[in-house]
């Protein structure tokens, strides 16, 4: 089954932590996300990537790091200069450059800084 | 700036009534629209979309209405089911590809 799996499920981090969450699709897109999910604020864009070794700022970048080293994964890595980690994180993929249904999401990571 | 915005946080009907959820948006280059549902813990799921071209689009129970002179897009779910309960969110496209969503609407259908 073609999809995008997201791990882990959830994940706790210490304060000054540096944490990975993993986003692997296998449906060969070309563009792939990352937002994040607060209550009463909805899906605010991270970053995202168009093609491999390439990728972009969203509108909330700040604290935060991603590489697309290969087609299939879109790494995210929320570091300690993230003032407010804890959040549902969410990944998603799409084709490029085409109308379609939109994106594929994964079904999320919540992260929790303790 | 919000671009996207649904400014019903909740909505609660009846099983078998009709579900009415709104969205308005402010970039009047936004060419294609989208209405995602998701469940607690887990990502969303697309529902279904209009292009700009049109004014409605129509999948079973689903229909989305599209208004471009007021700027404002609705989905209307008939008759709602105990099982459509769920957060509903609008998002929008300029480009084909980047998603703008709106903060969701909380949906509660009860039996």
């Amino acid at each position: 089954d073609g999809g995008i799996t997201q791990s882990p499920k959830y994940l706790f981090r210490k304060e000054g932590q540096n944490v990975t969450l993993s986003c692997e699709q296998n449906l060969n897109h070309d563009a792939m996300y990352w937002y994040r999910q607060d209550p009463g604020q909805g899906l605010r864009l991270i970053y995202y990537s168009q093609i491999v070794n390439d990728f972009q700022k969203g509108d909330i970048a700040e604290g935060y790091s991603v590489s697309r080293e290969k087609k299939e994964s879109f790494p995210l890595t929320v570091t300690s200069a993230q003032k407010n980690p804890t959040a549902f994180y969410l990944c998603a993929s799409s084709e490029s450059g085409t109308y379609n249904y939109g994106y594929t999401f994964g079904s999320g990571t919540r992260l929790t800084v303790v | 700036d919000q671009q996207v915005k649904q400014n019903s946080p909740s909505l609660s009907v009846q099983e078998g009534r009709i579900s009415i959820l709104n969205c308005d948006y402010t970039n009047s280059m936004f060419d294609y629209f989208l209405w995602y549902k998701k469940y607690p813990a887990e990502g969303p799921t697309f529902l279904i979309s209009i292009s700009s071209i049109k004014d409605k689009n129509e999948d079973g129970r689903f229909t989305v209405f599209l208004n471009k002179s007021a700027k404002h897009l609705s989905l209307h779910i008939v008759p709602s089911q105990p099982g459509d309960s769920a957060v509903y969110f609008c998002a929008a496209s300029a480009d084909g590809n980047k998603l703008v969503f709106g903060a969701g609407t909380i949906l509660r259908v009860k039996s």
